[in-house]
């Protein structure tokens, strides 16, 4: 059974300073991995993917991979409130997505003023 | 370029009634996937629609089925509702098959079945 991990939080961060939001998965096979932002009564917006091993930056968002480890990260630097929301980890098996994507239950982060 | 559209956005029905809620993917998008959100389960993979066809399909009861048209929006029904199928259903669109490919959700359609 493919899982994903997240820590639920809520993990509280000052405002400026960097989150750290991390992942872990089951599946070896897992080949893309994705996170969502979901604010309350809102539907998972794509922040960020990542395919390959190492680091994906776009913008103050940071992805990094480690597939021996089996973990997905997140850095968000210079956070602010508009940043305080529910992070979604998302992992796919390529070839097909046999089981579309597998989601962890989210991290919830608030950064504070 | 517009994004992916959900109606209804809100539903109410009560046990045992049916249910069926669209999609229309962002222009360009063939595949929709389909998905459950609730507060105790987080997000479930419901299925995959791709030219038409269904590629994929989670863990749930034959109740849920849907379909995709030849312009690729596709439908979602389920029938005999249940209490337990109160949830959120998004669905999200991809350029090509949702593997590996950046899916991007609707609104979602909020269904509460009483």
């Amino acid at each position: 059974q493919k899982e994903v991990e997240q820590n639920s939080g809520p993990l509280s961060v000052p405002e400026g300073a960097i989150a750290s939001l991390n992942c872990t998965y089951s599946d070896r096979g897992s080949q893309s991995f994705f996170w969502y932002r979901q604010y309350s009564g809102k539907s998972p917006e794509l922040i960020m993917s990542i395919y390959s091993n190492g680091d994906q930056e776009d913008g103050r968002f940071t992805a990094q991979l480690n597939k021996a480890s089996q973990y997905v990260s997140l850095l968000i630097r210079d956070s602010q409130p508009s940043d305080s929301a529910t992070y979604l980890c998302a992992v796919n098996v390529s070839g097909g997505g046999a089981d579309g994507l597998t989601f962890g239950k989210g991290t919830h982060l608030i950064i504070q003023p | 370029k517009a994004g992916v559209t959900q109606t209804p956005r809100y539903l109410i029905k009560t046990r045992g009634q049916q249910v069926t809620l669209s999609c229309s993917p962002i222009s360009g998008h063939r595949s929709v996937s389909w998905y459950q959100q609730t507060p105790g389960q987080g997000l479930q993979f419901l299925f995959e629609y791709f030219s038409e066809t269904q590629r994929n399909k989670g863990n749930f009861p034959g109740r849920f089925s849907g379909r995709q048209f030849s312009n690729s929006r596709s439908e979602m029904n389920v029938s005999t509702l249940e209490l337990g199928d109160s949830a959120l259903y998004l669905c999200a669109s991809s350029l090509w098959l949702a593997g590996g490919d950046e899916q991007f959700f609707g609104p979602g359609t909020r269904l509460t079945v009483l």
